[in-house]
């Protein structure tokens, strides 16, 4: 089944440990999504590739920074992990940015910052 | 500006119909999605409205008036499984979702 996966699921970093956590896609879509969600809020979008091309939130952190390697992977790196960061991280994809697409998203990774 | 707002947390009894809605502002818009997500889950897709009038599938059905800036989702004859946070999302003009917090939704036997 074409999909969208993530691992790990659960990841435990210290404070200012740097950490990556990764996302890859069977689906061939070109537009790949990193979000943030803490409980009971809102998914919080950190920045989008549609293809290669980056695109980052003006409120996301420097702290956080991405890669798209090809089509099919995208790594979140945290560079100093703080205690306000530990959340729910969602990678989604779309086929394409310039229509009105779902969105699919992977199982998330829950990060915790000890 | 934009913004989006849903109630925080409903109740309902399970075989019952529970109504959630979804109000929003923006200056550009795309479409509004419904996703479900269960605790320490992903959002899954439930539904897409671009025009006014009521979307049905199966036990969900989702509505809208784009001149109200309003939204629904119903969901009829209530199971267990339905216990989750239902988010409503707008996409704006630039094609980016905007997404609520999310309704918790709670079923009782």
């Amino acid at each position: 089944d074409a999909m969208v996966i993530q691992n790990p699921r659960y990841q435990v970093t210290q404070f200012g440990k740097p950490v990556t956590l990764s996302c890859s896609q069977t689906l061939n879509h070109n537009v790949m999504y990193w979000y943030q969600q803490k409980s009971s809020q809102a998914p919080k979008l950190l920045f989008h590739y549609y293809d290669k091309d980056f695109n980052n939130e003006a409120d996301t952190p420097d702290n956080f920074q991405s890669r798209r390697p090809n089509t099919s992977f995208c790594f979140l790196d945290i560079r100093s992990p703080g205690l306000g960061d530990a959340a729910m991280y969602l990678c989604a994809t779309s086929p394409s940015s310039g229509g009105a697409d779902e969105q699919y998203f992977g199982p998330g990774t829950r990060l915790t910052v000890t | 500006g934009q913004n989006i707002d849903q109630p925080t947390e409903m109740t309902a009894t399970e075989g019952a119909i529970v109504q959630i809605n979804c109000t929003y502002q923006t200056s550009g818009f795309n479409g509004l999605f419904w996703y479900q997500q269960h605790a320490g889950e992903a959002p899954t897709f439930l539904s897409y409205n671009v025009l006014d009038g009521l979307e049905e599938k199966g036990r969900f059905s989702s509505f809208l008036s784009r001149s109200k800036g309003y939204s629904y989702l119903l969901l009829k004859e209530l199971q267990m499984k339905d216990s989750a946070s239902y988010l409503c999302a707008f996409m704006d003009s630039n094609y980016q979702l905007i997404w609520g917090a999310g309704t918790k939704l709670i079923i009782k036997p």
